[in-house]
């Protein structure tokens, strides 16, 4: 069965300094990950996707996640965090396709000045 | 801008009482999800639906909830009778075929006293 962990439950960060947030899946298969944002009392929105190709992908608002298949992970990071920034992020991997995706439990970011 | 719409966006109820939830898909999107929010389980997947025919409901207490695509603009989720433990915050997302990214709203809150 598909499951993603996300080791960190609450990170904390100063204006300015970099980013990265853990995840580690569990999939039989290549699978497709995601990284998603929630900023409180909103939906989800995503950040950046990996398929297939180039193992570094770039997203949206300054963020990039790696691959590494050797090490089940897909972690999250940002050379300079704002203070927009602040909210939550769940990690996420699914099959090809459009099946469910099975989302981690989510790390939520503070950032102070 | 294309969005996923769902109402209510606020719901508070007493336990027994039926509650309808409703999902506006984005129009071209032929896969539709709806996901439960708790601060103890994560994202969990209640159901999913491709071309408006159910395909996974395993999510869901069969004895109370149903969920339903009555046309592809519309899908609903139904609890009766409501329990407090149905207290949280319910997620409609689609997506477009073959794509695996999915689109959320942005949540119905719901509060079972």
């Amino acid at each position: 069965a598909q499951s993603v962990t996300q080791p960190d439950i609450h990170i904390t960060v100063s204006e300015g300094a970099s980013l990265e947030l853990r995840c580690n899946y569990s999939y039989g298969a290549t699978p497709y990950l995601f990284w998603y944002v929630q900023s409180p009392g909103q939906g989800l929105q995503l950040l950046l996707k990996y398929f297939s190709g180039d193992t570094l992908v770039q997203g949206i608002k300054g963020f990039e996640a790696e691959f590494k298949r050797s090490q089940s992970s897909f972690n999250l990071r940002k050379p300079s965090v704002h203070w927009s920034d602040a909210a939550e992020y769940f990690c996420a991997v699914g099959a090809s396709g459009n099946t469910p995706l099975v989302f981690g439990k989510g790390t939520r970011l503070s950032v102070i000045a | 801008d294309a969005r996923v719409t769902q109402t209510p966006r606020d719901k508070v109820t007493e336990m027994g009482q039926e509650v309808t939830m409703r999902c506006q898909p984005i129009l071209g999107h032929n896969t539709v999800f709806w996901y439960r929010q708790t601060m103890m389980q994560g994202l969990e997947l209640l159901a999913y639906f491709r071309n408006r025919a159910p395909l996974d409901d395993s999510g869901m207490p069969k004895d109370r909830f149903s969920a339903e695509m009555p046309d592809a603009t519309l899908a609903t989720l139904k609890i009766q009778p409501s329990e407090p433990r149905d207290s949280a915050v319910y997620f409609c997302a689609s997506g477009p075929e073959g794509s695996g990214e999915l689109f959320f709203g942005e949540g119905s809150r719901l509060t079972v006293l």
